[in-house]
């Protein structure tokens, strides 16, 4: 099992950019996260979905950030315009059914995200 | 909105010593996680609670879900120098879906050899 792949690792941007991050969750997980870690604000759920549909997207920081998750392989989380308050590592997570589903709860190693 | 006091921020030991860390909340959880995250890496779990007073070893740790639901510590005994990193505390609800997950700000770990 690969695990949560997500891309890239690093992205480096110039303010007002768009920028997509990717997240490729682990095959049969129903649910995907996508977190921001900052060291001021610590870990903080942006979205996630169940069942590829967006459940709860109140961490969604303005309307600058869009998440989709076209299909149960795939999700992008789109920052346009990004600025330098964004800078931040970006987590993907996926996790089964509960039901045990949270000690599948796994994370990727993250994207680090600098706008400059 | 909700919160997870996780203490303390850091520590500086020596190898070989125990450790012990704890989160409190304000709000009832009805499931505790711990998560280790290395440098350049994402959180992995190690200990996840499920049951008020549950005790859990995985190796040299050991965590605890508090009888009142609103704490959780984790104990690491005879640190090595492969336990730097940061340690995290995870909280979810009653009738919380996965996704109210609610993470402390962390407690960063370093081993002196």
């Amino acid at each position: 099992d690969a695990g949560v792949i997500q891309s890239p690792r690093h992205e480096v941007t110039e303010m007002g950019q768009e920028v997509t991050l990717r997240c490729k969750p682990i095959s049969g997980h129903d649910y995907l996260f996508w977190y921001r870690q900052t060291m001021m604000r610590g870990l903080e759920l942006l979205i996630y979905f169940n069942n590829n549909v967006p459940i709860d997207d109140s961490g969604m920081p303005e309307d600058r950030f869009s998440a989709k998750m076209p299909n149960a392989s795939f999700s992008t989380l789109k920052i346009q315009p990004s600025e330098p308050r964004d800078s931040a590592v970006y987590f993907c997570a996926s996790s089964p059914r509960t039901g045990g589903g949270l000690n599948g709860y796994t994370f990727g190693s993250g994207t680090r995200l600098t706008v400059v | 909105g909700q919160q997870l006091n996780q203490s303390p921020q850091s520590m500086f030991i020596q190898e070989g010593e125990d450790v012990s860390m704890n989160c409190t909340s304000s709000s009832i959880f009805n499931t505790w996680l711990w998560y280790k995250q290395d440098p350049g890496e994402g959180p992995v779990l190690l200990i996840a609670l499920y049951k008020a007073g549950e005790l859990t070893s995985n190796g040299r740790l050991t965590a605890q879900f508090g009888i009142t639901r609103k704490d959780s510590f984790l104990n690491i005994s005879a640190s090595i120098p492969s336990d730097v990193g940061i340690y995290f505390c995870a909280g979810l609800n009653y009738g919380g879906s996965q996704g109210n997950l609610i993470f402390g700000k962390g407690t960063k770990l370093s081993v002196k050899p």
